[in-house]
């Protein structure tokens, strides 16, 4: 099972919206709403920040929006903050017996 | 909720280590849990996950038949035994729940370095 493909890196100005694609397959991201996004600072442990495709945890910021079409699904945060500079990884599930594949992640910098 | 992982360190190639994560703050026995790693510099990987009671038990790919999963309820702890470890087993093992479909609590993870 391959990695889901992310842009290595995005950018954006405090108060802009930036939005973070992750690419998969008919067989993960096409076949399933179950992909999630997490936000990893350094040296920390990850952090869930939206699940099955479109939902925020509680406590999560409504910032943070999640959706999907096709193979692709995408995570996009509004009204940029400089807390929000941070890796950020999706993943789905696969429905294999290797059932979870992350993507290889994105460094979001706030300019 | 809290996850401490434990038992890092530097090995040989060839070597094996058991990693431990103990879990406080909700009814671990109700959850699947998941071993996930890091490389330096690099992305998340997933590598095993458990069930509730243990019955089942999955792997990716590049450490079935060499890693182990399992869990003891009564002491709310999660292992990872790794046996003939290789150069890129070296990575941060995070611990999460994995439950519904999402890795929903993960802990700081410790750092295991396979080298001569």
């Amino acid at each position: 099972q391959s990695a889901l493909t992310q842009p290595a890196s995005v950018s954006g100005s405090p108060g802009q919206s930036i939005t973070i694609s992750c690419t998969g397959t008919s067989s993960d991201v096409g076949n399933y709403n179950y992909v999630s996004w997490y936000q990893q600072h350094p040296g920390k442990g990850p952090k869930l920040m939206i699940y099955d495709v479109t939902n925020r945890p509680s406590g999560v910021s409504s910032r943070f929006s999640g959706s999907k079409s096709g193979n692709t699904a995408s995570l996009t945060i509004s009204g940029l903050q400089a807390e929000d500079e941070a890796d950020y990884y999706c993943s789905s599930f696969t429905g294999t017996s290797a059932p979870w594949v992350f993507g290889g992640g994105t460094k979001l910098t706030v300019l | 909720v809290r996850l401490v992982e434990s038992g890092g360190g530097l090995v040989q190639p060839g070597g094996s280590l058991r990693l431990s994560c103990t879990a406080s703050g909700f009814t671990f026995s109700t959850y699947w849990m998941s071993w996930v790693r890091q490389a330096p510099g690099k992305g998340l990987e997933w590598v095993a996950n458990i069930r509730e009671d243990g019955s089942e038990r999955f792997y990716v790919g590049s450490v079935r038949g060499r890693f182990t999963i399992s869990r003891d309820n009564a002491y709310n702890s999660l292992y990872l035994q790794m046996n003939s470890l290789r150069a890129e087993d070296t990575a941060v093992y995070f611990c999460a729940t994995n439950w519904n479909y999402r890795f929903d609590f993960w802990g700081q993870g410790t750092l295991v370095t396979v080298s001569s």
